[in-house]
C-alpha cells in the first residue's frame, strides 16, 4: 500500500514562528502536493511539485513556501505563522503521467496558530 | 479552469443506491474526472476515475455523458459507513493551478 506520512497530527504554534510541515511518501511518486482544508472552502492547493527541486504555485501560495530536496520528501514552510493559517494541512502524492490523477493523501496535520 | 459544482449535502438510507452529480462545464479535452471520499479527521481517499462513458470498480460506478460537462458517482446499496464527504476533481496533473477540488457533498446515510 502507498503510504504518505506527515510529521505531526496536531501542532500548536505562536504567531510569527517559523513552521515546518514534513511529508514523506514511500511509493517513489514523482508528484507531491500540499493542500489546506477549511470548513466551507473544501481543499485548496497551496503548492505542488512534479520533480525534485521543482515546485509550482497552486491556488493559495501566499504566506507559504516549499522545499523538495529528495523525491520522497516535500516540506511546507510557513515563514512567519499567522492566525489565518490555522487549518488542516494535507499532503498528497501521485505517480507521473498525463491524466493520471490518483492522489494518495496523508492523515493531515491540524495546525493552530495562536 | 475547470471548476466543479456539487450539491452541498444528500441524505440516504441504508441499502439504497446513491447518485451524486458534479457539474464541470469548462472541462478541457485532456482532463480526467476523479472522485474522492473523506471521513472526519482523515485525508481523502481515491474512489474512482474516468474520462468518458462509464467506469465501474468494486466500490462505485462513474457515469460521464458524451459532452463531459457533468459526471455522476453512483454508490450501490450504501451503508452507514459510507457517510462521508465526496469530492469531485477535474484536472490534469502537471498543469499549474489545474488541480481543483469541488466543495464536496456530505452524504449522510441513516439506518
Amino acid at each position: 500500500d502507498v503510504k504518505v506520512t506527515q510529521s505531526s497530527r496536531y501542532l500548536v504554534k505562536r504567531t510569527g514562528e517559523k513552521v515546518f510541515l514534513e511529508c514523506v511518501q514511500d511509493m517513489d511518486h514523482e508528484n507531491m502536493f500540499w493542500y489546506r482544508q477549511d470548513p466551507g472552502l473544501g481543499l485548496r492547493l497551496i503548492y505542488f511539485s512534479y520533480d525534485v527541486k521543482m515546485k509550482e504555485k497552486g491556488d493559495i501560495p501566499e504566506g507559504y513556501s516549499v522545499s523538495r530536496e529528495k523525491k520522497e520528501r516535500f516540506s511546507l514552510i510557513l515563514e512567519s505563522a499567522s492566525t489565518n493559517q490555522t487549518s488542516m494541512y494535507l499532503c498528497a502524492s501521485s505517480p507521473a503521467g498525463r491524466g493520471d490523477y490518483e492522489q494518495y493523501f496523508g492523515p493531515g496535520t491540524r495546525l493552530t496558530v495562536t | 479552469l475547470a471548476k466543479t459544482t456539487q450539491p452541498i449535502s444528500m441524505d440516504s438510507y441504508e441499502g439504497q443506491e446513491v447518485n451524486i452529480t458534479c457539474s464541470h462545464n469548462n472541462i478541457a479535452t485532456n482532463d480526467y474526472i476523479t472522485w474522492y471520499q473523506q471521513f472526519p479527521s482523515q485525508g481523502p481517499r481515491f474512489i474512482i476515475q474516468g474520462y468518458k462513458t462509464k467506469v465501474t470498480n468494486e466500490v462505485a460506478s462513474l457515469f460521464i455523458p458524451a459532452d463531459r460537462k457533468s459526471s455522476t458517482l453512483s454508490l450501490p446499496r450504501v451503508s452507514l459507513s459510507d457517510t462521508a464527504v465526496y469530492y469531485c476533481l477535474v484536472g490534469l496533473v502537471g498543469a499549474t493551478n489545474k488541480l481543483i477540488f469541488g466543495t464536496g457533498t456530505l452524504l449522510a446515510v441513516q439506518p
